[in-house]
């Protein structure tokens, strides 16, 4: 089956530009989850989202980030104000709930951001 | 809180030998701990898990990784380096109970030499 996707792959923005980022989770994943890959570095957690419950979001590094996420679908990541410190690989990650199967999350090939 | 350490950034090995990345972990509880690839250009590829049962866990390409926990250690193995294996690889935690984000360590880049 289909894969997690993201789009755009890339995009590239000038400081202050708010931008929208989009993942949409392999069918049937109930759980959604949001990372950010700077360049040279790990992955950190930005915000985790399971079918109807509160997402939690922890990981989000200011309030100029949020996320939505309709149903247990397609999900969006909203940067307000774009900082050069923004610019990363964002990426969008999905997992099954409930199975010891579920456990591995399933990554999307990111979108690249750049803020100019 | 939870961490992960990957003390080396690169590993470089020779074709056909064995190869050994390393990791440790930090995490209240049980651990649940996973191994990623990442190749160039491309996403997060899962290669494989330890959740409960038995230390010495098999996944995907022939690599193997061993629970420790005792030296609070998850660290990847395969017995025969290609140089296809040369790519990003990533450890992650989290614990058994709680948040279900996963912790990253900063990578390991292998690169296998022909």
């Amino acid at each position: 089956g289909a894969g997690v996707s993201q789009s755009p792959s890339n995009k590239v923005t000038e400081k202050g530009k708010d931008v929208e980022l989009r993942c949409d989770p392999i069918s049937g994943h109930t759980a959604l989850y949001w990372y950010r890959q700077r360049l040279g570095q790990g992955l950190e957690f930005l915000i985790y989202f399971q079918g109807n419950s509160a997402p939690d979001k922890s990981g989000l590094p200011s309030d100029r980030f949020s996320a939505e996420r309709t149903g247990e679908s397609v999900s969006t990541l909203t940067i307000q104000r774009t900082q050069q410190e923004d610019s990363a690989v964002y990426l969008c990650a999905s997992s099954l709930v409930g199975a010891v199967s579920s456990y591995e999350q399933y990554f999307g090939p990111g979108t690249r951001l750049t803020v100019t | 809180a939870q961490s992960v350490a990957q003390p080396e950034d690169q590993v470089n090995v020779a074709e056909g030998n064995p190869l050994t990345v390393k990791c440790t972990y930090s995490v209240s509880g049980n651990p649940y701990l996973f191994w990623y690839v990442q190749y160039p250009n491309r996403g997060l590829q899962f290669l494989l898990k330890y959740i409960t049962g038995d230390n010495l866990v098999k996944g995907s390409y022939g690599f193997e990784a061993e629970f420790n926990k005792s030296q609070t250690s998850f660290h990847l193995k395969k017995p025969s380096a290609l140089v296809s294996d040369s790519a990003l690889y990533f450890c992650a935690v989290r614990p058994d109970t709680g948040r279900r984000a996963l912790t990253f360590g900063s990578g390991t880049r292998l690169q296998v030499q022909p």
